[in-house]
């Protein structure tokens, strides 16, 4: 079957640095997103990896290795707006996307 | 750039009524629009996909009677929740794959229905 896991609570402080790791095992695969998902708010984009390797975008990376099947998101210098959960999703073959439960994210100062 | 306007933002009904969800791309065309709910604390739970100009493709468990998509134009598409009860109380949240930004996709900002 299809299956998403990452951890569903992660504690941090403000300034630091914290990864949040996902693993898939999905019918094909089309890539891997990551999303910030405020409480009581719709998911917001944060990047898509499709080859194996490190992403950057500012403060947020994203790396995949599809042959692990693995991938995690790194945030850097915490900010206390950082604190929600971070959705992974892995696209299969259909071009569906896979979503993992969510990791809570909490930042402390 | 993006962007899906979905309304209401909040609703609350009586049980056994309906309640008409509106989710529309402002600026581009969304060809495919796919429906999502979610409880508290949980993922979110693909419970449709709506192709403009044809029928919608619904997942395994999801009641079509119940659960009504129309996807009229490019840039319009409704679910209606038919005959409400208080366990179909949920974040209902639509999304449309962006072109040309990297295959992301955007979401609408949720419709939190509470069915008393």
């Amino acid at each position: 079957g299809q299956n998403i896991d990452q951890p569903t609570e992660m504690t941090a402080t403000e300034g630091a640095i914290v990864q949040i790791n996902c693993t898939y095992q999905t019918s094909g695969f089309n890539g891997l997103f990551w999303y910030q998902q405020h409480a009581g708010e719709a998911p917001t984009f944060l990047s898509y990896n499709v080859l194996d390797g490190l992403e950057e975008k500012g403060r947020f990376s994203s790396f995949l290795s599809r042959s692990k099947g693995y991938s995690y998101l790194l945030l850097k210098e915490l900010q206390m707006k950082d604190s929600a959960s971070y959705l992974c999703a892995a696209m299969d073959s259909n071009y569906q996307l896979i979503w993992g439960a969510g990791t809570k994210l909490i930042i402390k100062p | 750039g993006a962007v899906v306007s979905q309304h209401p933002s909040w609703v609350i009904c009586k049980s056994g009524t309906s309640v008409k969800i509106e989710c529309r791309s402002l600026d581009f065309q969304a060809t495919t629009m796919f429906w999502y709910r979610q409880f508290p604390k949980q993922s979110l739970m693909l419970m449709a996909t709506s192709n403009e100009g044809s029928k919608a493709t619904y997942e395994q468990g999801v009641e079509k009677d119940k659960f009504l998509i129309n996807h009229a134009s490019l840039t319009l598409s409704t679910l209606t929740v038919t005959s409400a009860h208080p366990e179909d109380s949920s974040f209902y949240i639509c999304s449309a794959r962006v072109p040309g930004l990297d295959l992301g996709y955007t979401f609408g900002s949720g419709t939190r229905l509470t069915v008393v």
